[in-house]
């Protein structure tokens, strides 16, 4: 049973560019979310999605936005990226019906802004 | 939310029991003690959930005393490859059922040889 699957690895942009992070959840879960992880920090809620839809958003801009398709998947896009922005980017998955804090992290894409 | 505290760093030696305190003095009725594991370039793992007085698994043993305003995560015999992160979380966004976690910046535990 793969885990939470994250693509790319790694990626480099320069700034004002506009970037796509894709994430597949554990099999069974419905429930996504995204986190951003600076160097050194712990990970930052950027928001959440379940059927489809954005149920929960973290202190992120509008250039952070994302999107859950039917089956489940999600991506997360960020636009005018700027230097500030270069980070782990996580992706996390639950069951709708189990524990809140029990979610599965996938291994990240690392993100380099230059 | 309740804040927590925890030491930013800690060092061990193979072999030895390690033990991390973490301190949520406002934690509310209702909240769980969640720790996560994070290894250098991968995501965290969940290890451990507690509500009062002791859980074990497989990987960690969780104390919360009585008045649960701390917990301390015990690891037996650690070994090199439990150098990692370790994060304390207390609670979720009560807005949504759906669980936003909220991290602090955690505990870096390093296992000597």
């Amino acid at each position: 049973d793969a885990g939470v699957t994250q693509s790319p690895t790694h990626l480099i942009k320069t700034r004002g560019q506009q970037v796509t992070l894709r994430c597949s959840p554990k099999s069974g879960h419905d429930t996504v979310s995204w986190y951003q992880q600076a160097l050194g920090q712990g990970p930052q809620f950027i928001f959440q999605y379940y059927e489809e839809e954005e149920r929960q958003r973290g202190n992120f801009p509008d250039r952070f936005s994302g999107h859950q398709f039917p089956n489940y998947s999600s991506e997360l896009n960020v636009n005018a990226l700027l230097l500030g922005d270069s980070a782990l980017y996580l992706c996390a998955s639950r069951p709708r019906s189990g524990t809140p804090e029990t979610q599965y992290f996938g291994p990240g894409t690392r993100l380099l802004v230059l | 939310l309740a804040k927590t505290t925890q030491p930013i760093s800690m060092d061990s030696y193979e072999g030895q029991e390690v033990n991390i305190t973490c301190s949520h003095n406002n934690i509310a009725t209702n909240d769980y003690i969640t720790w996560y594991q994070q290894f250098p370039s991968q995501g965290p793992r969940f290890i451990i959930q507690g509500y009062k007085t002791k859980v074990t698994n497989e990987v960690a043993s969780l104390f919360i005393p009585a008045d649960r305003k701390s917990s301390t995560l015990s690891l037996p015999r650690v070994s090199l490859s439990d150098t990692a992160v370790y994060y304390c979380l207390v609670g979720i966004d009560r807005g949504s059922t759906l669980g936003r976690l909220y991290f602090g910046r955690g505990t870096q535990l390093t296992v000597w040889p």
